[in-house]
């Protein structure tokens, strides 16, 4: 079955730290994988995503985020955090026109002074 | 990118009355539309796909008599929450796909309903 894990809940990071979000798929053919950013009450908008070619894809924001078939992962990453990154980040996996697009429960970014 | 905007942001209505929301893509045609619900601190469930000219497709467990989807141009879906409960408060996001040839979707700002 399809799948999307993102196995933190919550991370708090200093800002100016580094972050990396973790994010492991499963999916029977080959992914279409994205990261979407929300702010409190607000729609999802996309970070990055991946479809073929490089797997080091750059996104908006300063963020990239590397495709690893072997360990089913698409990690997301970013250098130096900004307190504005403070959100809600969510990986997901899908295919051609977005069809059964399937959301990770979520990690919950902190950042702290 | 391409803009999804959705009315109203956030609504509220009284047990037992009819709550429309809307979801318009402003610059671009979607054939296809997909609602959401998010449930706080929780990631996003899928509802219904919505299709141009056609009636939509409801995942499982989702009321389709309950949870009314028209969409009736390439611009525009409407999510129809009927008869509405407090169990039916929650978040409630539209989002429309790039196309055939890509998977990225664009979503709207969604809607806050609270059933009182």
């Amino acid at each position: 079955a399809q799948s999307v894990t993102q196995p933190d809940i919550h991370i708090t990071v200093s800002e100016g730290a580094s972050l990396e979000l973790r994010c492991n798929y499963s999916y029977g053919a080959t992914p279409y994988l994205f990261w979407y950013v929300q702010s409190p009450g607000q729609g999802l908008q996309l970070l990055l995503k991946y479809f073929s070619g490089d797997t080091l894809v750059q996104g908006i924001k300063g963020f990239e985020a590397e495709f690893k078939r072997s360990q089913s992962s698409f990690n997301l990453r970013k250098p130096s955090v900004h307190w504005s990154d403070a959100a809600e980040y969510f990986c997901a996996v899908g295919s051609t026109g977005g069809f059964k697009t399937i959301f990770g429960a979520g990690t919950r970014l902190f950042v702290k002074a | 990118g391409a803009v999804v905007s959705q009315h109203p942001s956030r609504v509220i209505c009284k047990s037992g009355t009819s709550v429309k929301i809307e979801c318009r893509s402003l610059d671009f045609q979607a054939t296809t539309m997909f609602w959401y619900r998010q449930f706080p601190k929780q990631s996003l469930m899928l509802m219904a796909t919505s299709n141009e000219g056609s009636k939509a497709t409801y995942e499982q467990g989702v009321e389709k008599d309950k949870f009314l989807i028209n969409h009736a141009s390439l611009t525009l879906s409407t999510l129809t929450v009927t008869s509405a409960h407090p169990e039916d408060s929650s978040f409630y996001i539209c989002s429309a796909s790039g196309g055939l040839m890509t998977g990225e979707l664009f979503f709207g700002e969604g809607s806050r309903l609270t059933v009182l």
